[in-house]
């Protein structure tokens, strides 16, 4: 069983659906998680950066974090077609580490 | 301020061959990570360097190494290709002060292996 769950879809939206995605992690020291968006032949770029369990909002990205159930998510409001890329969730056990572990991506099509 | 810059971009080799591929870091930051995507196994951890010491590896075979230079700049080996290291290997950078688990990513090198 993989340290991080992630269901690889693809998820199709209308254009304005508010979108919902989601990781489970098994390993109990995770504290901080992160939510990566990847574009075609691109690298993946930093969307959100949480620290413990609770809600941060950047725009229209929300993160979610509850740690008693393993379970993160990253709410997207009023999607549109330019968020269509995979998004992926990665972890850390601290700050100072330099390996993150990475569920295994979610592609995300908003269809116009 | 230029991104990670990771060089070639598309590769093709054949098995049993070796192969090199370059990371640039952001300018000012001194570690570097890299790590392997693929279909079935996601992104997965390979090592990261600073200054010059590889400090953390992760769970691959010793055909995989890698080294990095006074500049910071990176480089990665594979010896003795196999197919299924056909993959995009992506390098991180990281900032040389505040939380080191936040990570910039080049475009990648995509290997393939035939």
């Amino acid at each position: 069983q993989k340290e991080v769950e992630q269901d690889p879809g693809p998820l199709s939206v209308p254009e304005g659906a508010i979108v919902s995605l989601n990781c489970t992690y098994s390993n109990s020291a995770f504290q901080y998680f992160m939510w990566y968006r990847q574009y075609s032949r691109k690298g993946p770029e930093l969307l959100m950066y949480t620290y413990s369990s609770g809600n941060k909002e950047d725009g229209r990205f929300t993160a979610q974090v509850d740690k008693s159930s393993k379970y993160i998510s990253l709410f997207i409001r009023d999607s549109q077609p330019s968020d269509s890329a995979t998004y992926l969730c990665a972890m850390s056990e601290r700050d100072s580490s330099y390996k993150l572990i990475f569920g295994s991506g979610t592609r995300l099509l908003v269809r116009p | 301020k230029a991104g990670v810059t990771q060089t070639p971009r598309y590769l093709i080799k054949t098995r049993g061959q070796q192969v090199t591929l370059s990371c640039s870091p952001i300018s000012g930051h001194r570690s570097v990570s890299w790590y392997q995507q693929t279909p079935g196994q996601g992104l997965q951890f390979l090592f990261e360097y600073f200054s010059e010491t590889q400090r953390n590896k992760g769970n691959f075979p010793g055909r995989f190494s890698g080294r990095q230079f006074s500049n910071s700049r990176s480089e990665m080996n594979v010896s003795t290709l196999e197919l299924g290291d056909s993959a995009l290997y992506l390098c991180a950078s990281s900032l040389p002060r505040g939380p080191k688990n936040i990570q910039y990513f080049g475009a990648g090198t995509r290997l393939s292996v035939l």
